[in-house]
């Protein structure tokens, strides 16, 4: 299968703990976009990459959270000393920009909860 | 600030009968609106989309109209199944930022 993977799946931590997730995009898509999801909401967006450059970050990515795309491949999104306001769905998406209108394509998403 | 907005957060609708899913835009520079369609629990899928340069776009069941002067577009779906029950979102390509959505609920 060559669509977008994230893992894991389901992640359940203790407030305070850190916990990272890992997203491997679409083969050859150049452009990585990372949401977060909770009950009722559209996805909001946290930040996007074009190749291994962060180009934009939202105002709602607090300093505990960070991403990175190193290779301009998978990425991974830590978050530091986590809260309970943290519990929700956070999604990875992948695009070929320029190509399609920049069609972005989702993983099933990694639930975290926060306890 | 919002560019793409969705002012009904929920339609229901027969099944059988059409589905009309609005959208509104501010921003004239998009080259493209996406549709998506998602499922709880899943992320969203890609549904179908339109070329700033035309005023429609169809693809088997689902239809999206595209009015420039209004800055409004519309995803319309005949017929309607229980299986299109979802929440549905439209985006402009160039600023890919969510609202809240449509929820439609599509009654056997």
């Amino acid at each position: 299968d060559t669509g977008v993977s994230q893992n894991p799946r389901h992640k359940i931590t203790k407030r305070g703990q850190n916990v990272t997730f890992r997203c491997d995009p679409i083969s050859e898509h150049n452009r990585l976009y990372w949401y977060r999801q909770t009950l009722g909401q559209g996805p909001e967006f946290l930040t996007y990459f074009q190749n291994e450059a962060q180009l934009e970050k939202s105002r709602l990515l607090s300093d505990r959270f960070s991403a990175e795309r190193p290779k301009g491949s998978f990425s991974t999104l830590e978050i530091q000393r986590t809260e309970q306001g943290d519990s929700a769905m956070y999604l990875c998406a992948s695009s070929l920009a320029g190509y399609s209108g920049n069609t972005i394509y989702f993983g099933e998403g990694s639930w975290l909860t926060v306890v | 600030d919002q560019q793409v907005k969705q002012n009904s957060p929920s339609l229901s609708v027969q099944e059988g009968r059409i589905s009309i899913l609005n959208c509104d835009y501010t921003n004239s520079m998009f080259d493209y609106f996406l549709w998506y369609k998602k499922y709880p629990a899943e992320g969203p899928t890609f549904l179908i989309s339109i070329s700033s340069i035309k005023d429609k776009n169809e693809d088997g069941r689902f239809t999206v109209f595209l009015n420039k002067s209004a800055k409004h577009l519309s995803l319309h779906i005949v017929p309607s199944q229980p299986g299109d029950s979802a929440v549905y979102f439209c985006v402009g390509n160039n600023d890919m930022r969510f609202g809240a959505g449509t929820r439609l609920t599509v009654k056997p």
